[in-house]
């Protein structure tokens, strides 16, 4: 089972506001990831890092922004949410041997709903 | 284009059935492919991982295989239990500079009746 946790797991809120999505993993792993999941659609990356102090934009464009301050933690923050920001966030590590992309270990992700 | 194709889009088997999924790739160059299992409202997990020079691999009741030539792979459960209803994602890696991709499909829901 890995350790990789997501807060909150659900969370309703109302347009505009801001929020931040929490990720941890006592996995100590290098790399982490932020993906974007709607129903029956693929994973679209959003954010991934490579370590401390390391943050990139991923393959859909998103208005969020995240910070790798710790190794353990990377949360994702929307300054301001919109309806349009509904979906599923799923965090995900993987350790630095196999490449950029080994094996990914999955929180259990994070349901935004944005009224 | 890099594309993961997935079929069927969704799936249901009596328990105790044997069922394959398929995955069809034109990613290149190939790294290696995953297939991983979602079960609904959890983070996807990580059954097996093919690369270039393997056929086929086991874990358990899941089988995959791989044909890098037509890029084609399969994974085949058998003996369903009511537990394998989940989504099940193919997930492909580039060897594309030092950055590499993955390119995700979108998955086969599988239903398991009793």
């Amino acid at each position: 089972e890995a350790d990789i946790y997501q807060t909150p797991r659900y969370l309703v809120i109302g347009t505009g506001k801001k929020i931040t999505l929490e990720c941890s993993q006592t996995m100590g792993h290098d790399k982490m990831y932020w993906y974007q999941q709607d129903p029956g659609m693929e994973l679209h990356l959003i954010h991934y890092s490579y370590g401390v102090n390391s943050t990139e934009k991923g393959d859909l464009s998103s208005e969020s922004t995240v910070s790798r301050i710790r190794t353990e933690h990377f949360p994702l923050t929307l300054e301001s949410a919109r309806p349009s920001h509904t979906s599923q966030y799923l965090c995900a590590s993987s350790p630095r041997a196999g490449g950029l992309y080994g094996e990914l270990f999955f929180g259990e992700g994070s349901r935004l709903t944005v009224l | 284009k890099n594309q993961v194709e997935q079929s069927p889009q969704s799936l249901i088997i009596l328990e105790g059935k044997n069922c394959t999924l398929q995955c069809n790739y034109t990613v290149s160059p190939f790294s290696n492919l995953r297939w991983y299992k979602q079960d609904t409202g959890r983070g996807p997990v990580s059954l097996t991982i093919m690369t270039f020079s393997e056929n086929t691999k086991s874990n358990g009741r899941y089988t995959a295989t791989l044909d890098a030539d037509t890029k084609q792979s399969s994974l085949h459960i058998t003996a369903s239990q009511l537990s394998d209803s989940a989504s099940y994602i193919c997930v492909v890696s580039d060897r594309g500079s030092t950055l590499g991709r993955l390119y995700f499909g979108r998955g086969t829901q599988l239903t398991v009746w009793p």
